[in-house]
Order: structure tokens, then sequence, then C-alpha cells
């Protein structure tokens, strides 16, 4: 069984660029959910993706969105860089619809706007 | 609107003695109530989650739970620390359908002192 997964580790942007981060789920999982979690700082629900279109969206602006592929992988797009853009960005799997799932993490990748 | 607060931000405990970070949440229904562990530059990992029945809840690595639908809390235990043990931990909650929609705490960082 192949855990979740993302990419890059790491990346380095200067204000005002764009940004793509992916992210592959869990086998068997149809679900992925975006967060970003600052230093200091505990995860912040962006966005959740499940049978390819979002499915909620936490405090974040339009700036942020996101893809969902047949193959239930994920991507996390950010237009227009803001310093405060720099965090962990990790995005986790799950399976719905199931009661009382459960959500599995990546390693995340960490993201420094200059 | 949700929440989870995290009391205390750091906590050191001597190798072998006994642990217990505090979670209180806010939540307007039945709450859905985990506990992560991220170590350094890490994902999170789930050590325990309650959704109903016995309110204390046995996790992974010897931690538990105790859930306390008056005091609104959610306290996390283990009678004997690792040095291992040293990481972030995070409390959150979420609807009892979808895990992947959670609101965490700030976390509370754990020192191991040998």
């Amino acid at each position: 069984e192949t855990g979740v997964t993302q990419s890059p580790t790491h990346l380095i942007k200067t204000r005002g660029q764009q940004v793509t981060l992916r992210c592959s789920s869990q086998s068997g999982h149809n679900t992925v959910s975006w967060y970003q979690q600052a230093l200091g700082q505990g995860p912040q629900f962006i966005f959740q993706y499940y049978r390819e279109e979002e499915n909620g969206r936490g405090n974040f602006p339009p700036r942020f969105s996101g893809l969902q592929f047949p193959n239930y992988s994920s991507e996390l797009n950010v237009n227009a860089l803001e310093l405060d853009d720099s965090a962990l960005y990790l995005c986790a799997s799950s399976y719905r619809p199931a009661s009382y799932n459960e959500q599995f993490f990546g390693p995340g990748t960490r993201l420094t706007v200059l | 609107a949700q929440s989870v607060t995290q009391p205390d931000i750091h906590i050191t405990v001597s190798e072998g003695a006994s642990l217990e970070l505090r979670c209180n949440y806010s939540y307007g229904a039945t709450p859905y109530l985990f506990w992560y562990v991220q170590s350094p530059g890490q994902g999170l990992q789930l050590l325990l989650k309650y959704f109903s029945g016995d309110t204390l809840v046995q996790g992974i690595k010897g931690f538990e739970a105790e859930f306390k639908r008056s005091q609104s809390s959610f306290n996390l235990r283990k009678p004997s620390v690792h040095w291992s043990d040293a990481a972030e931990y995070f409390c959150a909650v979420a609807d009892n359908t979808n895990a992947g929609k959670s609101t965490f705490g700030d976390g509370t960082t754990l020192t191991v002192k040998p």
C-alpha cells in the first residue's frame, strides 16, 4: 500500500510568482484535502477535492486553487505569491463517503516566498 | 464555528514521567476528535481518535485520551514518556462524516529531558 506522497519537498519562489504543488493520494482513497501550516501554528484547511470537484474551502482567497485528477491525485496552485504564503503545505487523503473516516498526511512541501 | 484550543504552547517533562496535554474544543454537534503527532519536517501521524462510546480511547505508542463532554475537553495522556516522544502534538475536531475538513489547534511542543 502506497502512502501519500508530495512533490516537491522544498520550493523557493519570489513574491508575485505562481507555484504548483502536487499530491498523490494513498491507494484506495478518493478524497484529497490541502492544509497550510505556518511556522508555529497548526494546519489550516485550504480546500478539499472529491470526485474531481472542490468540496469545501476554508478562509483562503481565490488565488489558491486546485485540481483533482481521475486517478485522485491533486494539485494546489497559488497565484501572485505573497510573503505570508511561506509555509508547510500538507496534503491528506481519505475515503468518502464513510462515517468516521480518517485522513492520512503526506510529508508536506515547504514553500519559501522571498 | 468550530475551534480548538491547546493552552500549553510548550511542555517539558523528564523521561519516564507522566504526560498530559490539554485540548479544549468548541463544536456545535457531536465532535469527532483527533490527536496527531508531528516530528520536525514531517507530516502528521494519527495517534488516536474519538467519536462515540467509551470516553477513554487508546492509541498508538502507549497514548490514551479522555473525552469529557461537560468540559469540552479531550486531553492526551501517557503514563511514562520516552525520549522519542519529543515532537509537536496537535488536537483536531471534525464532522463525523469528513475527517478531511478538520480544524486544528496550534499545537503543543513536547521536550523530553534525559
